[in-house]
C-alpha cells in the first residue's frame, strides 16, 4: 500500500515556541492531505484538510492562526504549531489520499513543557 | 473535548478465537467505510474497506459486514493472534466524491496467548 511518513516522530519543546511537523507521501502524489490530533485513549479528531496550492480548510474550533498548514507540493504538507502551550501536547497524525483511500503517517508525539 | 478518563470499549479474546468488533455509524448517506488498526504509539493502518453497494467483503483473515438498515458495521478477525492486539477504528465517508472521514470511538482488542 501507499506509504506516508512524518517527521519528527517526537518532539519536546518549551512553552511559547513553534514546532513544525512534516508529512510526506512517499510513493504517490496527494492533492489532499489531512491533519488529525489524538489524545490518549481517544479517537482521531480531524483538525484540517490541506489542499495542494490552496488554503487549508479548518474544522470548527481549530484556530487557523495557531495551527498553520502549508501544502506546497503534491508530496509534502507541513503543520506548524505556533506559540505552543502544554495543552497542545498530543499525538498529531497526518494522512494522504490515494485513489480514495486514506493512508496515515506514523504520527508525531508533541510534548510542550 | 472528551472528558478525562474516557475508556475505550475493550474486547478480550484468547489466541485462536474469532473476534468480532462492532461499529454503529451515524450518517445514513455514508457510502464508503474503512476499518483501521492502530497499535500503541503508531498511526492507523488500513485493514479493509467496503462500499455501500456491498454487504460483505473478505480479506486475509478479516471480513467486514455492512448492515445499512441499522447503520451497523462489523469487523471479523479469524484465528486471532497476539499481533492483532490494537485499537480498531471504523471510519465512514459521507457525501459525494471522496470527502473527509469520520472516525468512530474505537475498540481495544486484547489477545492473550
Amino acid at each position: 500500500g501507499a506509504v506516508v511518513s512524518q517527521h519528527p516522530s517526537w518532539v519536546i519543546c518549551k512553552s511559547g515556541t513553534s514546532v513544525k511537523i512534516e508529512c510526506r507521501s512517499l510513493d504517490f502524489q496527494a492533492t489532499t492531505m489531512f491533519w488529525y490530533r489524538q489524545f490518549p485513549k481517544q479517537s482521531l479528531m480531524l483538525m484540517a484538510t490541506s489542499n495542494e496550492g490552496s488554503k487549508a480548510t479548518y474544522e470548527q474550533g481549530v484556530e487557523k492562526d495557531k495551527f498553520l498548514i502549508n501544502h506546497a507540493s503534491l508530496t509534502l504538507s507541513t503543520l506548524t504549531v505556533t506559540s505552543a502551550h502544554p495543552e497542545d501536547s498530543s499525538f498529531y497524525i497526518c494522512s494522504a489520499r490515494d485513489v480514495g483511500t486514506q493512508y496515515f503517517g506514523p504520527g508525531t508525539r508533541l510534548l510542550v513543557l | 473535548g472528551e472528558s478525562v478518563g474516557l475508556h475505550l470499549p475493550t474486547l478480550s479474546v484468547q489466541e485462536g478465537d474469532n473476534s468480532i468488533i462492532n461499529c454503529a455509524y451515524s450518517n445514513s448517506a455514508s457510502d464508503y467505510f474503512i476499518w483501521y488498526k492502530q497499535e500503541s504509539g503508531k498511526g492507523p493502518q488500513f485493514i479493509i474497506d467496503i462500499r455501500s453497494n456491498m454487504d460483505k467483503r473478505q480479506g486475509q483473515r478479516v471480513t467486514v459486514l455492512l448492515n445499512k438498515t441499522v447503520k451497523h458495521l462489523s469487523l471479523q478477525i479469524a484465528a486471532t493472534q497476539p499481533g492483532d492486539s490494537a485499537v480498531y477504528f471504523c471510519a465512514e465517508n459521507s457525501g459525494s466524491g471522496y470527502s473527509t472521514l469520520t472516525f468512530g470511538k474505537g475498540t481495544m482488542l486484547l489477545v492473550s496467548p
